[in-house]
């Protein structure tokens, strides 16, 4: 069972416009999520995160946005640059619980110049 | 500055060959995962360890064990590779704060089983 789902596998994006990344998770216990960035050839990177006690955290272009009720969570990107093409993945975990993460499978983002 | 190495970044092996994968980390965490990723499947934890000589089974640990002798090195063994084996391999790390929170990931290793 997907706990955490990113059900769009591929995003397309102008230049200077919003990137919109959707993560919809299952398990109420998660109260930490995660934003990684990947590259080809290179491991995941650390992006943004957010607590369950906040409804959104920014830093620069990227903001996360929590929805506790519906169990929702995007990252916006404002403005999108071709460097931003990457594959996102959205990431969950529960505070009082394992170490782990569970990630979603992926979003594949393409900035057109 | 974070870092996270793995010892190769392509590897081919040959089916029944026993692989080792190494992944050595510089921040003194005490938590490690792999995970391997494969097209469409996302990041799959196959084992996690969280202080030296631990370990605990991730989500798809069959073919698959582990190493964790000291606190910086994890390492990954294939005892018998196989194709379905071929993928990319990430090693992470972590300090335990109650939960998981960021994981630092090395540049990956691919592999290739033949």
């Amino acid at each position: 069972d997907q706990q955490v789902k990113q059900n769009s596998p591929s995003l397309s994006v102008q230049e200077g416009r919003i990137s919109i990344l959707n993560c919809d998770y299952t398990n109420s216990m998660f109260d930490y999520f995660l934003w990684y960035k990947k590259y080809p050839a290179e491991g995941p990177t650390f992006l943004i995160s957010i607590s369950s006690i906040k409804d959104k955290n920014e830093d620069g272009r990227f903001t996360v946005f929590l929805n506790k009720s519906a169990k929702h969570l995007s990252l916006h990107i404002v403005p999108s640059q071709p460097g931003d093409s990457a594959v996102y993945f959205c990431a969950a975990s529960s505070q009082g619980g394992s170490e782990k993460l569970v990630f979603g499978k992926g979003t594949k983002l393409t900035v057109n110049p | 500055d974070v870092k996270v190495t793995q010892s190769s970044r392509y590897l081919v092996k040959r089916t029944g060959e026993k692989v080792f994968l190494e992944c050595v980390q510089d921040m003194d965490h005490e938590n490690m995962f792999w995970y391997r990723q494969d097209p469409g499947l996302g990041l799959r934890l196959i084992y996690f360890s969280y202080d030296v000589k631990m370990k605990e089974k991730g989500d798809i640990p069959e073919g698959y064990s582990v190493s964790r002798e000291k606190k910086e090195r994890f390492s990954l063994i294939l005892e018998s590779a196989s194709t379905n084996q071929t993928s990319m391999y990430l090693c992470a790390s972590s300090i335990p704060q109650g939960g998981g929170y960021e994981q630092y990931f090395g540049p990956g290793t691919r592999l290739t089983v033949t």
